[in-house]
């Protein structure tokens, strides 16, 4: 099961807007990721994080490494139809082994257009 | 672009009956992790190969469930036998087993065990 807390569940919102979601953990990681899954389809990744404090940006998405190293965000501007899916937090705990990565309970986006 | 590709992508069978899935692996990727997904449980890892070799399958239900890297380029999920409570969608992903190589994952096969 997830050890990530990710929230929220789930969005409904109106094209245009903008979206924020969130994982936060217990513990340390050393790495966050952000994958996007489409239905029928396997999690693709959308932006990688490796050092606390780092904003980084992927087009209309955006997403930082906490500084305390145990939270990330993703923010999502202007939704368009197309982001419809569900968004997943990973990370990576201490030991830097990709065994250690662990995955949010999904947050799934519906877009009306 | 690169891809991991998983087969077959959908499965259906009957309770009892050995289930066998097949994932090859991106072209140097030395990592291999097989994934569950369900509603429920959301992705549960089920086993991870490091270089072919079997170095975390604590995920998997050992009596039914094994996993096996005959070759780089093939990784292989058997089940047997298959209860309906297997019904999910496996995943398979791959990396190069750094920090800064994240997992890439394939589009799954979607088993429905009746």
């Amino acid at each position: 099961g997830q050890q990530l807390n990710q929230s929220p569940q789930s969005m409904f919102i109106q094209e245009g807007e903008d979206v924020s979601m969130n994982c936060t953990s217990s513990s340390i990681f050393n790495t966050w990721l952000w994958y996007k899954q489409d239905p029928g389809e396997g999690p693709v990744l959308l932006i990688a994080l490796y050092k606390a404090g780092e904003l980084t940006s992927n087009g209309r998405l955006t997403a930082q490494f906490g500084i305390t190293r145990k939270d990330s965000f993703l923010n999502i501007s202007a939704s368009i139809p197309s982001d419809v899916g569900i968004y997943f937090c990973a990370g990576h705990g201490a030991t830097y082994n990709n065994n250690d990565m662990r995955f949010g309970a999904g947050t799934r986006l519906t877009v009306k257009p | 672009d690169a891809r991991v590709t998983q087969t077959p992508r959908h499965k259906v069978t009957e309770m009892g009956q050995e289930v066998t899935m097949r994932c090859q692996p991106i072209l140097g990727h030395n990592t291999v992790f097989w994934y569950r997904q369900t509603m429920m449980q959301g992705l549960e890892l089920l086993a991870y190969f490091r270089n072919r070799a079997p170095l975390d399958d604590s995920g998997m239900p050992k009596d039914r469930f094994s996993a096996e890297m005959p070759d780089a380029t093939l990784a292989t999920l058997k089940i047997q036998p298959s209860e309906p409570r297997d019904s999910a969608v496996y995943f398979c992903a791959s990396g190069l087993g750094q920090l800064n190589s994240p997992l890439h994952f394939g589009n799954g096969t979607r088993l429905t065990v009746t």
